[in-house]
């Protein structure tokens, strides 16, 4: 099972900051089958990057993915308002199992 | 529009049964493998079982393996999760997703359903 393991845990920023997240995997990640979501309060993850770095339609320029092997990064260029959420990787490239990382929460400084 | 809407959650005791459906529309559902994910409340995300488009095969995680079954029925656009010998910890908020990508064993997930919450009481 490849671990999936995201840091920072929480991430405070003001509007208008760049934020980087990282997510590292136990093992290399099979041609780069990773993804990210947004899960705001109440509502559903939303999935934003697909294959590590090929935005999912409808997402803003703002958020790009990159990396390849054990390590990934989510980049939001300018936080806007509504980017304050909770973010989290998905490895797909071994399973099963699919698995997630904890999540990080990006907040407003 | 793609929509996914999840029914079936409640409050049951532990080693009760429940089963859960998942009712797809705004897309072709015999095409596409889909999976149900769970997340304990204040907790990450947990992957559960992965169908494939036909029903031919399907995938479990660890923890449910044995006690949960994926089912669908295409003829009614419908995705369902039998859950046997409920246990405290299977306590979340379950969502049904449409599967992308081309791995056999399942892919990335979207979109999302809005999640049924299931509480299983000791």
């Amino acid at each position: 099972e490849i671990v999936l393991t995201q840091s920072p845990g929480t991430l405070s920023l003001s509007p208008g900051e760049r934020a980087t997240l990282s997510c590292r995997a136990s093992q290399s990640v099979s041609s780069s089958y990773l993804a990210w979501y947004q899960q705001k309060p109440g509502q559903a993850p939303r999935l934003l990057i697909y294959d590590a770095s090929s935005r999912a339609t409808g997402i803003p320029d703002r958020f790009s993915g990159s990396g390849s092997g054990t390590d990934f990064t989510l980049t939001i260029s300018r936080l806007e308002p509504e980017d304050f959420a909770v973010y989290y990787c998905h490895q797909y490239g071994s399973s099963p199992p699919l698995t997630f990382g904890g999540g990080t929460k990006v907040e407003i400084k | 529009q793609v929509q996914l809407v999840e029914s079936g959650g409640g409050v049951v005791q532990s080693g009760g049964s429940l089963r859960l459906s998942c009712a797809a529309s705004g897309f072709t559902f015999s095409s596409h493998g889909m999976h149900w994910v769970r997340q304990a409340p204040g907790k990450g995300l947990e992957w559960m079982a992965f169908i494939w488009y036909d029903g031919s095969n399907a995938y479990y995680g660890d923890s449910v393996k044995g006690r949960f079954t994926i089912s669908r029925d295409n003829s009614k656009n419908m995705l369902y999760l039998q859950m046997n010998n409920l246990r405290a910890e299977d306590t979340a908020v379950y969502y049904c997703a449409r599967n992308r990508g081309s791995r056999e064993r399942g892919g990335y997930f979207d979109p999302w359903g809005q999640g049924t919450l299931v509480t299983v009481s000791s």
